[in-house]
């Protein structure tokens, strides 16, 4: 079965950097993309990022262009997310979800807690 | 403010049916057939329940239906049941710039 799991969440202060990581299995991990969303506390869905399969194609939220990077290593079938010049309203749990292949998000990890500090 | 709006919250009672609107703008629900609709209990990860508007990923009850009708999308729940209270959340492709639009979620309470 499919199974997603994020890793590398924690507490960091405002201005600094962290990468998160999303092991997949159960599936052909290098025929996807695959994205990241975030929540903050109490808040909807926020879209970030996407990555091809072949990470031809990648795509941000403006708020995070420029500060996020998203890459993939299809042999360690893990995705990661690259944060810098972290910001207090960061402060999210970041799921990775698979990318279905139409359209959506059909699997989701746990998710990976990010606290940005002031 | 989300780039999709959704009610903040709907009620029904169990074995009634309960519609949830997502309205957008030409640029994402009204310009492609790629809404998608999640739910979420409380500390959990998103489920997905429909894809290209109204199709079912298997496993979904076809209690959930979706619709679409110019730049609003529909998730209607039927015969509800308890396990149906939960957040839901609309998605939309928006174009290869914007790319996705999340609404701001709905909870659903089921009286």
């Amino acid at each position: 079965q499919v199974q997603l799991v994020e890793s590398g969440g924690g507490v960091v202060q405002r201005g600094g950097s962290l990468r998160l990581s999303c092991a997949a299995s159960g599936f052909t991990f290098n025929n996807y993309g695959m994205h990241w969303v975030r929540q903050a506390p109490g808040k909807g869905l926020q879209w970030m990022a996407f990555i091809q399969y072949d990470e031809s194609k990648k795509y941000y939220a403006d708020s995070v262009k420029g500060r996020f990077t998203v890459s993939r290593d299809n042999s360690r079938n893990t995705l990661y997310l690259q944060m810098n010049s972290l910001r207090l309203e960061d402060t999210a749990v970041y799921f990775c979800a698979k990318d279905h292949p139409d359209w959506g998000f059909d699997y989701w990890g746990p998710g990976a807690l990010v606290t940005v500090s002031s | 403010q989300s780039a999709l709006t959704q009610p903040r919250s709907v009620s029904g009672s169990p074995g009634q049916s309960v519609t949830i609107s997502c309205t957008g703008t030409s640029s994402d629900v009204g310009g492609y057939n790629y809404v998608s609709w999640y739910q979420q209990h409380p500390g959990k990860a998103p489920k997905f329940m429909i894809y290209d508007v109204s199709k079912r990923p298997s496993g979904v009850p076809d209690r959930f239906s979706g619709s679409k009708s110019g730049n609003s999308a529909s998730l209607t729940i039927s015969g509800l049941q308890a396990e149906d209270e939960a957040d839901y959340y609309c998605c939309s492709y928006a174009g290869s710039y914007t790319f996705v639009v999340f609404g701001g979620g709905t909870k659903l309470t089921v009286l």
